[in-house]
């Protein structure tokens, strides 16, 4: 199956600093890429999905100006929290959907566990 | 909006026999997917099993297969002859078919233990 890779893995920053991660498809285009929160023990919840070259359409409730997506090309979309506070401490997930196949099956990356201390 | 309801928190299985995952859902669409998504520790996404709205046969991969009721909007997992290895926790997931453009709407998980 297709690979999407996520960087980093792991996470420990500073109250107030902000903090990016990546999010690239490997082996194939992604037209669209999708950011998942995930808390202990939760399910999935949607924060935004990203379009490349396009603004991303965030889920109601999610902070546009906190959670800031960029789709820049069709094989990277990068979240950054900014100025991180501790409750936006979670497992963070991303995943991509194929480009032109018409696949509705996305692939996930590995998840990034972001803790703010 | 879409819903996906997980009515097993938890549910325990001898190794070697077969466990019964259900899901139901709520949607207004004809046309759409539902997969089932296993996450081990390692917290990596795995699909499983995915299933057409438009296909009447269920879908099999393995020892895995569906029982897809698309009137009572309904998509169980059967796992049979387990394996210390499917121990994880288990989502069920919709999306509207069409465009690709919409994020996939989870369940809430149901952890699924093997005893050996």
């Amino acid at each position: 199956g297709a690979v999407v890779s996520q960087h980093p893995s792991r996470v420990i920053c500073k109250s107030g600093t902000s903090v990016k991660i990546e999010c690239r498809s490997l082996d194939f285009q992604a037209t669209t890429m999708f950011w998942y929160r995930q808390f202990p023990k939760k399910s999935l919840m949607l924060m935004a999905t990203s379009n490349e070259g396009s603004k991303a359409t965030y889920e109601q409730g999610v902070e546009k100006d906190k959670f800031l997506i960029n789709h820049a090309s069709l094989t990277l979309s990068t979240l950054t929290v900014t100025s991180a506070h501790p409750e936006d401490s979670s497992f963070y997930i991303c995943s991509a959907r194929a480009r032109l196949t018409g696949n509705t099956e996305a692939f996930f990356g590995q998840g990034t566990r972001l803790t703010v201390v | 909006a879409q819903t996906v309801t997980q009515s097993q928190p938890e549910m325990s299985v001898q190794e070697a026999e077969t466990v019964t995952l259900s899901c139901t859902y709520d949607t207004s669409e004809s046309d759409y997917y539902l997969f089932w998504y296993k996450q081990p520790p390692s917290r990596q996404m795995i699909l499983v099993i995915r299933q057409e709205a438009y296909k009447q046969q269920n879908a099999t991969e393995n020892r895995f297969s569906v029982n897809f009721q698309k009137a009572a909007k309904s998509f169980s997992l059967k796992i049979s002859d387990s394996q210390l290895g499917d121990a994880a926790m288990y989502f069920c997931a919709y999306v509207n078919s069409g465009g690709g453009a919409d994020g996939l709407t989870f369940g809430k998980g149901t952890h699924l233990i093997i005893q050996p």
